[in-house]
């Protein structure tokens, strides 16, 4: 079936770094592909998505390319804040059924 | 409204006592979903309704829990005698899927469940 694998973390940044949270997949058909971010205390909230193959979504500094040929969707910001810090979840969705990843903490340090 | 709601936001209630978990999702949205988050874990689909009906119950984790959609409104989640390892934050999320496909799902801000 189809199924999200995305790093495990927790991620530990300084302010400014470089993130990266590597995001595969397995789908049948054409899924939709999104990442969700969960601030402290706050419920889930889109972050950015792609529809298709060599779409790009960005969104907040953050970007992720659709990549069919490496069943990838990783996401990118070149510069974090602390207000980053959050748990981000990779997700796939095809027909009705939103498959989400187990989740990656992010923690920014000032 | 302005986005999902649940309620309550928070229930702490006692082993084998039933609760019911409420949803209102975004006005005009057809599509619901529940999902269960375990503490420091993903999110784990539970089911999902298209208008009032229910294609996709294979997430319920037992036949202590259902669900019901009425008015193609509001939701309830309903677990009976419950059980310490259903303590977990029960999230609801409605989307308006364009042409049969899923979409962007919109949140709740949960309600946590702690069975004592």
């Amino acid at each position: 079936g189809d199924s999200v694998t995305q790093m495990e973390g927790p991620v530990t940044l300084s302010e400014e770094a470089f993130l990266t949270i590597n995001c595969t997949y397995t789908a049948t058909g054409y899924p939709s592909l999104f990442w969700y971010v969960q601030y402290p205390g706050e419920g889930l909230q889109l972050l950015l998505k792609a529809t298709k193959a060599d779409d790009k979504g960005s969104n907040k500094g953050f970007e992720a390319t659709y990549r069919k040929e490496t069943t990838s969707f990783h996401l990118e910001k070149g510069s974090v804040q602390v207000s980053d810090s959050a748990v981000y979840f990779c997700a796939l969705a095809g027909g009705f059924k939103t498959i989400f990843g187990a989740g990656t903490r992010l923690f920014v340090k000032a | 409204g302005a986005g999902v709601s649940q309620s309550p936001s928070n229930k702490v209630t006692e082993k084998g006592k039933d609760v019911e978990l409420r949803c209102d999702p975004i006005s005009g949205h057809t599509a619901l979903y529940w999902y269960r988050q375990r503490l420091g874990q993903g999110l784990e689909f539970l089911i999902y309704f298209q208008g009032n009906s229910a294609p996709d119950k294979s997430g319920l984790p037992s036949d202590r829990f259902s669900a019901e959609r009425t008015g193609e409104s509001v939701s309830t989640l309903t677990i009976q005698r419950t059980q310490q390892e259903d303590s977990a934050v029960y999230l609801c999320a409605s989307s308006s899927p364009r042409g049969g496909g899923a979409d962007t799902q919109y949140f709740g801000p949960g309600t946590r469940l702690t069975v004592l």
